[in-house]
C-alpha cells in the first residue's frame, strides 16, 4: 500500500526556518517525480516544488531561493527545507507523488506550517 | 506563466449533471488532471490525462479537453460530490512545472 506521511510542521517566527519530511512507503521515491504542494487557509492549491527522478529540481517563483527540495534515497524520504519564512508561507503543505501525465496520484495528509510572531 | 481559469462556483441539483470548466491557452494540447478536495482532506485524483479515471473513481466522473477548454463532467450528482474541484496541467515550457486552476466549489442543492 502506498503511503506518504509528512512531519515537521509547526509555528515559526518570520525569518525562521523549518524542514518538512515526507516518509514514503509502498514505492521508491527516487524512481518518481515528487512534488510539494501547499494550501493557504481558505485558498486553493499552489505548487511549490518538484524533484525529478533524475534529481533535477524546480521551484515556484514565490519560494525560489528560500526553499530547497531534496530526498534521502536510503530513507525513502522527501524533504523541504524552508528558510527566510514569511507570513504568506502559512499553509498546509502536502507531499505528493507526481505521475506527470498520470496526475498526482498519491498525496500525504498534509502538515500545517504557521509563520507568525 | 501558464494560467488555468475555473469558475469559482457551480451549483446543481441531485441527480443532475455538473460541468466544471478549466480554461487555458491551447489547453487541448496538454494533459489535464482533475482533483476533488473535501474540507479538511487531501485532494483526490478523479480524472487524469484528460479523460481517464483512476481505479475506484465512479464512472459518473468523466473529462474532456479540446481547444482552450477542458471540462470535468459529473453525472447523476450526489450529495457526497459536494467539494472543491481543481484542474491541473504540467507546463514544462516554463519553470512553473505544475499549474493548478483556482478551484471550483461544487454545491449540491
Amino acid at each position: 500500500e502506498v503511503q506518504l506521511v509528512e512531519s515537521g510542521g509547526g509555528l515559526v517566527q518570520p525569518g525562521g526556518s523549518l524542514r518538512l519530511s515526507c516518509a514514503a512507503s509502498g514505492f521508491t521515491v527516487s524512481s518518481n517525480y515528487m512534488s510539494w504542494v501547499r494550501q493557504a487557509p481558505g485558498k486553493g492549491l499552489e505548487w511549490v516544488s518538484v524533484i525529478y527522478s533524475g534529481g533535477s529540481t524546480y521551484y515556484a517563483d514565490s519560494v525560489k531561493g528560500r526553499f530547497t527540495i531534496s530526498r534521502d534515497n536510503s530513507k525513502n524520504t522527501l524533504y523541504l527545507q524552508m528558510n527566510s519564512l514569511r507570513a504568506e508561507d502559512t499553509a498546509v503543505y502536502y507531499c505528493a507523488r507526481d505521475g506527470k501525465v498520470d496526475g498526482i496520484d498519491y498525496w500525504g495528509q498534509g502538515t500545517l506550517v504557521t509563520v507568525s510572531s | 506563466s501558464y494560467v488555468l481559469t475555473q469558475p469559482p462556483s457551480v451549483s446543481v441539483a441531485p441527480g443532475q449533471t455538473a460541468r466544471i470548466t478549466c480554461g487555458g491557452n491551447n489547453i487541448g494540447s496538454k494533459s489535464v488532471h482533475w482533483y476533488q478536495q473535501k474540507p479538511g482532506q487531501a485532494p483526490v485524483l478523479v480524472v487524469y490525462d484528460d479523460s481517464d479515471r483512476p481505479s475506484g473513481i465512479p464512472e459518473r466522473f468523466s473529462g474532456s479537453n479540446s481547444g482552450n477548454t477542458a471540462t470535468l463532467t459529473i453525472s447523476r450528482v450526489e450529495a457526497g460530490d459536494e467539494a472543491d474541484y481543481y484542474c491541473q496541467v504540467w507546463d514544462s515550457s516554463s519553470d512553473h512545472h505544475v499549474v493548478f486552476g483556482g478551484g471550483t466549489k461544487l454545491t449540491v442543492l
